[in-house]
């Protein structure tokens, strides 16, 4: 139990385009999803909390503008990159934690961003 | 502020050989811990947590982890390690308001696991 998949594993895209990608808890429902950013051979960072029906909150020095994050359901969340710029490669990793529990996350499996 | 250090950003080990991996926190208050294991280009996966009780926990594939408040330690131990355990491993600690909306994770900078043949 507890998955979470990503949709797409990896695209590229050409600057100044804008890609979607989405997150979705297959077995639960996940009021909260969190969206991280992975450099390589980095930590992961925390870009934004997405609650379920309401505004995402953004970790300080995210551009909200620039990441679009919709929670439009119990088992779904988006996040559009906009005007993509080469320096926005990166892998990006959403988790889901399950309702009424509290820091168990449950991780999807990434998705790879290029931007040519 | 809360933090996560793990010391180690690369360790070398014999298949077979012992494993400990080193997690150190900064936190105020009565810590949520976790250790997740990343293979390349995947995501995390969840190997044990500490929220409260027996300091020992145990996890999966044979790991097991020792929390120590008086180290503010949650080292991450396995007794023969197999070629399969290469990976990167984040320790995390939870922070903020548990069971609230904002309750999230803190991770490490993460120790990349080599397993010699």
């Amino acid at each position: 139990g507890a998955v979470v998949s990503q949709h797409p594993s990896w695209v590229i895209c050409k600057s100044g385009t804008s890609v979607k990608i989405e997150c979705r808890s297959l077995d639960f429902q996940a009021t909260t999803m969190f969206w991280y950013r992975q450099f390589p051979k980095q930590s992961l960072m925390l870009m934004a909390t997405s609650n379920e029906g309401s505004k995402a909150t953004y970790e300080q020095g995210v551009e909200k503008d620039k990441f679009l994050i919709n929670h439009a359901s119990l088992t779904l969340s988006t996040l559009t990159v906009t005007s993509a710029h080469p320096e926005d490669s990166s892998f990006y990793i959403c988790s889901a934690r399950v309702t009424g529990t509290s820091y168990e996350q449950y991780f999807g499996p990434g998705t790879r961003l290029t931007v040519t | 502020a809360q933090s996560v250090t793990q010391p180690d950003i690369h360790i070398t080990v014999s298949e077979g050989a012992s494993l400990e991996l080193r997690c150190n926190y900064s936190y105020g208050a009565t810590p949520y811990l976790f250790w997740y294991v990343q293979s390349p280009g995947q995501g995390l996966q969840l190997l044990l947590k500490y929220f409260s009780g027996d300091t020992l926990v145990q996890g999966i594939k044979g790991f097991e982890a020792e929390f120590k408040r008086s180290q503010s330690s949650f080292n991450l131990r396995k007794p023969s390690v197999h070629w399969s355990d290469a990976a990167e491993y984040f320790c995390a600690v939870g922070v903020g308001n548990y069971g609230g909306s904002q309750g999230n994770l803190i991770f490490g900078k993460g120790t990349k696991l080599s397993v010699k043949p």
